[in-house]
């Protein structure tokens, strides 16, 4: 069984400061580690995935993830965020052989003017 | 191309009825899963249908149900309705194939119980 867990319900950042929303997962096999973002009455959209190979992960909207396995930790970042980031992110794990996905409780980022 | 779409965007039922939600996958993509999301959480995985069979499935009671047709579009069912059925449930598509691929989801359906 995997289990994924966000470290912060809420964080209020500045516009065009750095952010950081933590992620830890707990799995007995390999996995497969999301993030997701969902903007207000929406569904959600992938951020970007760690599947195998290089660590850092680039996804869309300027966002990057680092897999670190000793510390089962998939920690998503951004340099300068943006109004348009305020939403709430999912951190996600899955295993190898299935595709059946394993959601955080979610972090809301709120960009402050 | 459209993506996933669902059907309808909200419902009120009440307590003890039974509900249907729909969803069309996006084009092309042959496999579909639902979760649940109860405000304030992430999504909850429900099930996953692949060539009209259920392959996985989450911690559910059988009240839920669901059916995936030839076209790959799907329902999920839930009977007997109750108040903690409350929530956004959320459809995925995705092509069969090795486990990563990537699920798009539809902006869900809000079902609210009285």
């Amino acid at each position: 069984a995997q289990s994924v867990t966000q470290l912060d319900s809420q964080v209020p950042v500045f516009e065009e400061a750095p952010v950081e929303l933590r992620c830890n997962y707990s799995s007995s096999v390999s996995v497969y580690l999301f993030w997701y973002v969902q903007y207000p009455n929406q569904g959600l959209q992938l951020l970007l995935k760690y599947l195998s190979g290089s660590t850092l992960v680039k996804g869309i909207n300027g966002f990057e993830a680092e897999f670190n396995k000793s510390q089962t930790s998939f920690h998503l970042r951004k340099p300068s965020v943006h109004i348009s980031d305020t939403a709430e992110y999912f951190c996600a794990v899955s295993g190898r052989s299935y595709q059946k996905v394993t959601f955080g409780i979610g972090t809301k980022l709120q960009v402050i003017p | 191309d459209a993506g996933v779409t669902q059907s309808p965007t909200h419902l009120i039922k009440t307590r003890g009825q039974q509900v249907t939600l729909r969803c069309s996958p996006k084009s092309g993509h042959d496999t579909v899963s639902w979760y649940q999301q109860a405000l304030g959480q992430g999504p909850q995985f429900i099930f996953q249908y692949y060539e009209e069979e259920e392959r996985q499935r989450g911690n559910f009671p059988d009240r839920f149900s669901g059916h995936q047709f030839p076209n790959y579009s799907s329902e999920l069912n839930v009977n007997a309705l109750l108040l903690g059925d409350s929530a956004l449930y959320l459809c995925a598509s995705s092509l069969e194939g090795p486990a990563g691929t990537e699920q798009y989801f539809g902006p869900g359906t809000r079902l609210t119980v009285t």
